[in-house]
């Protein structure tokens, strides 16, 4: 079955600083993976996709992921975060024989100190 | 261009009552899904609608149905409420084909709250 496991619960960064978060997904063909970002009381707004091709996917508000297939990661980063950051990060799935259905993480709370 | 919207925003029902959630998908999209959040968890699939049939369908019990019209939007119908089915549901439409077919776009949600 599919899943996406996201390790970090919380992560606290400092304004400047930059951030990596973790995903890691079991998916028996060529995923095509998404992270999505929440902020609270909002639903999902979608930051960047990968469906193949350059392993490295540019998102938007300055984010970037890396696709590695070896170690079936998918993880977000960004060099230098801003207070509004802070919100839910998703890591997604898109199960392709199931009409694309979204197998998400249970998602990582990013919190940025000044 | 607007996106995909949701009605109500929250909404609060009794233990075993009824309740009916729509969807108004974003323009050029033809397929929504529905999607429920519980409380600090990422969201679970319910089912998926395309051509006013369900296509997929998650582990949810049929307590849970849904409908979807011509004009392409959608209504998530929860039966016999439970305290369990508090949750965020979430809309998400997407295209039945072309570029965008793999990228799901979500609305605002319904915050239901059963007491």
């Amino acid at each position: 079955a599919q899943s996406v496991t996201q390790p970090d619960i919380h992560i606290t960064v400092s304004e400047g600083a930059s951030l990596e978060l973790r995903c890691n997904y079991s998916y028996g063909a060529t995923p095509y993976l998404f992270w999505y970002v929440q902020s609270p009381g909002q639903g999902l707004q979608l930051l960047l996709k990968y469906f193949s091709g350059d392993t490295l996917v540019q998102g938007i508000k300055g984010f970037e992921a890396e696709f590695k297939r070896s170690q079936s990661s998918f993880n977000l980063r960004k060099p230098s975060v801003h207070w509004s950051d802070a919100a839910e990060y998703f890591c997604a799935v898109g199960v392709r024989e199931y009409g694309n259905k979204l197998v998400f993480g249970a998602g990582t709370i990013l919190r940025v100190k000044s | 261009d607007a996106g995909v919207t949701q009605s109500p925003t929250h909404l609060i029902k009794t233990r075993g009552q009824q309740v009916t959630l729509r969807c108004s998908p974003k323009s050029g999209h033809d397929t929504v899904s529905w999607y429920q959040q519980a409380l600090g968890q990422g969201p679970q699939f319910i089912f998926q609608y395309y051509e006013e049939e369900e296509r997929q369908r998650g582990n949810f019990p049929d307590r849970f149905s849904g409908h979807q019209f011509p004009n392409y939007s959608s209504e998530l119908n929860v039966n016999a409420l439970l305290l369990g089915d508090s949750a965020l549901y979430l809309c998400a439409s997407r295209p039945g084909s072309g570029l965008s077919y793999y990228e799901q776009y979500f609305g605002p949600g319904t915050r239901l709250t059963v007491t």
